[in-house]
């Protein structure tokens, strides 16, 4: 199993314009969450998916776009690039639980950079 | 928004000595979280602490869980380098599992 993957690593972009990134899990999971990391901030939770075809936003979704169109991938789209942007973005995913407690398996990051 | 704090946010100590993290919030949790993150990775998950006053031993590692389920603490003992990297608290709300991560302690174990 790969487990959760990113795509891609890395990218350099110029204000304004426009990007997808693509994640993609082979564990079968329900839940799948788009994170951003800075520096002195944790990671703050933009948006997430409880299932195929369901998306939400979480604390900080301005400026993004999402769609779950498979189980396995979330995408996450940014339609006009700004510096804020810049960040390490990290996909996860987990299994669903009734007691919601369940581990969150991450992805390896995309590193950002709007100029 | 709900915050959780650590810490120290950095700290820098000699392999075999003691070493306590705080995570402190005013909200209260159903369940935390703790992960370690190693540079050009994603967070891995250590420990999940669910009842108020909760102690759980990893090894070196005790993780300890607030009785009002608000805070949580990690003591690692005689630390050794491969403890290196960043600590994450991360506090579960909701039905979605939702984390509210903290703002991270940065360990650095030297010889």
């Amino acid at each position: 199993n790969a487990g959760v993957t990113q795509t891609p690593k890395f990218r350099v972009l110029k204000t304004g314009q426009s990007m997808t990134l693509l994640c993609a899990q082979d564990m079968n999971h329900e839940y799948m969450y788009w994170y951003r990391q800075d520096p002195g901030m944790g990671l703050r939770l933009i948006h997430y998916s409880v299932g195929e075809g369901t998306t939400a936003k979480g604390e900080v979704p301005d400026g993004y776009n999402v769609s779950r169109l498979k189980k396995q991938n979330f995408l996450l789209g940014l339609e006009s690039a700004a510096p804020s942007q810049t960040s390490v973005y990290f996909c996860a995913s987990s299994k669903t639980s009734g007691r919601a407690n369940y581990e969150q398996y991450f992805g390896p990051g995309t590193r950002l950079t709007v100029t | 928004t709900q915050l959780l704090e650590q810490s120290p946010q950095f700290l820098s100590i000699q392999e075999g000595e003691n070493l306590t993290v705080y995570c402190n919030s005013s909200s209260v949790f159903s369940s935390l979280q703790w992960y370690r993150q190693e540079p050009g990775e994603g967070p891995v998950l250590l420990v999940t602490v669910v009842t108020g006053g909760e102690v759980k031993k990893l090894k070196r590692l005790t993780f300890q869980f607030g009785d009002a389920r608000k805070d949580s603490s990690l003591h690692i003992t005689a630390a050794q380098t491969g403890d290196t990297g960043l600590y994450l608290c991360a506090g579960v709300t909701g039905t979605a599992s939702k984390l509210t991560f903290g703002t991270g302690t940065r360990l650095q174990v030297t010889l």
